[in-house]
């Protein structure tokens, strides 16, 4: 039982606009940052988002992220193929003193 | 660019201690405020944190690890290790190490498979 909530799967077609949904409590997200991260399987999962909306360098600006609240959501426009990977959410958490990670959103392009 | 690879045993007994050590090059522990730390994931699981620890010595433990584990950090040799006591077969997982400030994981190894088997 992961202590941020994601959706377990998300999907769309080529081109089109997902967001995948984080929801937490006031410990974590309601007072701290939150990052995003793209695994793709057999490699190092990959910084997507930080600071709730802020792109590392090299990062598309198709990937976006946001937070309102004990909750938070990343949008990807402009769907892509090679989009097809799982993502995480987290954030550090008071209550915990640890970092907190969502269960994971496999997303699938159709 | 930081780079950062794992090493250790691919295979530990139960009830044994599972050593890792991550070394890192592109920069040095010692003159960065980031913190360095521990991620695994389980097969057929999602991601879990493990703990980190700043080059100063504050240690951050997730709470359901903490009386297995210890995480240190020898900056003579730009590395940090993680050491777990007492390991159990749910303990088998892909173990990262990572980096960051405290609030997220900007580089990350490509991991180890650690099987906790007899």
């Amino acid at each position: 039982q992961s202590v941020l909530t994601q959706p377990p799967s998300a999907s769309g077609t080529p081109g089109q606009r997902v967001t995948i949904s984080c929801s937490g409590t006031s410990s974590n997200i309601g007072s701290n940052y939150v990052s995003w991260y793209q695994h793709l399987p057999g490699t190092a999962p990959k910084l997507l988002i930080n600071r709730n909306n802020q792109r590392p360098s090299g990062v598309p600006d198709r990937f976006s992220g946001s937070r309102s609240g004990t909750s938070a959501s990343l949008a990807i426009s402009g769907l892509r193929s090679e989009d097809e990977a799982d993502y995480y959410c987290a954030a550090w958490d008071d209550s915990l003193s640890g970092q907190v990670f969502g269960g994971g959103t496999k997303l699938t392009v159709l | 660019q930081l780079q950062l690879r794992e090493s250790g045993p691919g295979l530990v007994k139960p009830s044994e201690t599972l050593p890792l050590t991550c070394t890192v090059s592109g920069g040095s522990i010692a003159r960065s405020s980031n913190y360095w730390g521990w991620i695994r994931q389980p097969p057929g699981k999602g991601l879990e944190w493990i703990g980190s620890i700043h080059y100063s010595g504050s240690t951050y433990y997730n709470p359901s690890l903490k009386s297995r584990l210890t995480i240190s950090v020898d900056t003579s040799k730009n590395q940090f290790s993680l050491k777990l006591s007492s390991v159990i077969a749910t303990d088998t997982a892909v173990y990262y190490c990572a980096s960051g400030p405290r609030t997220s994981a900007d580089y990350w190894g490509l991991g180890t498979l650690v099987t906790v088997s007899s």
